[in-house]
């Protein structure tokens, strides 16, 4: 069945790279998305890739996808404490249903 | 900028009570959904409205149903609430060209004693 995976916790220090990962499953995925949720709020959407790409940049965030490996990450540049969030990784599943990760807990020490 | 409310952050009810909760939006979206989040399950579909008057059921539908009256209108109603049902439930919505792409309100925590 469908399902997407994702580490649950990431820690790193304020001003390095943080790189997220997530594995998911339907290798018929036509879109992948990221999500942010912070504490106490709804979540957002940061980014996605369609599945045809291999990369795609915006600003501090770059996502890249193996689509061979069915792996797709996340790589947030000069983290900042203001990125301490919960990072959610999902699929465009069938049945017009998002499939969801976990959710990867990103703790950003000073 | 897409608002998503939902009338309120926090709630506490009694096992047994009809519960409604109310979610808006103010970017005329055509799709609404109802999840909710629990520890270590992540979140869940519960139902989806793609129209007015119009709903599907999402991944666990069970004991609970839902009213779209009104396009910028979303309501979740637990019928007859119960302690399993004691989430944060969160609305989201979208476009009708950009299904996945949903911009998610706040959140209401809901705890039933």
């Amino acid at each position: 069945g469908e399902d997407v995976e994702q580490s649950l916790f990431l820690s790193v220090r304020e001003g390095d790279s943080s790189v997220i990962n997530c594995t998911y499953t339907d290798s018929s995925s036509t879109y992948l998305y990221w999500y942010k949720q912070e504490p106490g709020a709804g979540l957002q959407l940061l980014t996605y890739i369609f599945s045809n790409m291999d990369m795609k940049q915006d600003q501090r965030l770059t996502v890249l996808l193996n689509k061979k490996d069915k792996h797709l990450s996340l790589r947030i540049a000069d983290t900042q404490t203001g990125d301490s969030a919960i990072y959610f990784c999902a699929e465009a599943g069938n049945n017009r249903k998002l499939i969801w990760g976990l959710g990867t807990s990103l703790a950003v020490n000073p | 900028d897409v608002k998503v409310t939902q009338s309120s952050r926090y709630l506490v009810k009694r096992t047994g009570e009809k519960v409604f909760l109310e979610c808006v939006q103010d970017m005329d979206h055509e799709n609404m959904f109802w999840y909710r989040q629990d520890p270590g399950l992540g979140l869940r579909l519960i139902y989806f409205s793609y129209d007015v008057k119009m709903k599907e059921k999402g991944d666990i539908p069970e004991g609970y149903s839902v009213s779209r009256e009104k396009k910028e209108r979303f309501s979740l109603i637990l019928e007859s609430a119960s302690t399993n049902q004691t989430s944060m439930y969160l609305c989201a919505s979208s476009l009708q060209g950009a299904f996945y792409e949903q911009y998610f309100g706040p959140g209401t925590r809901l705890t039933v004693t």
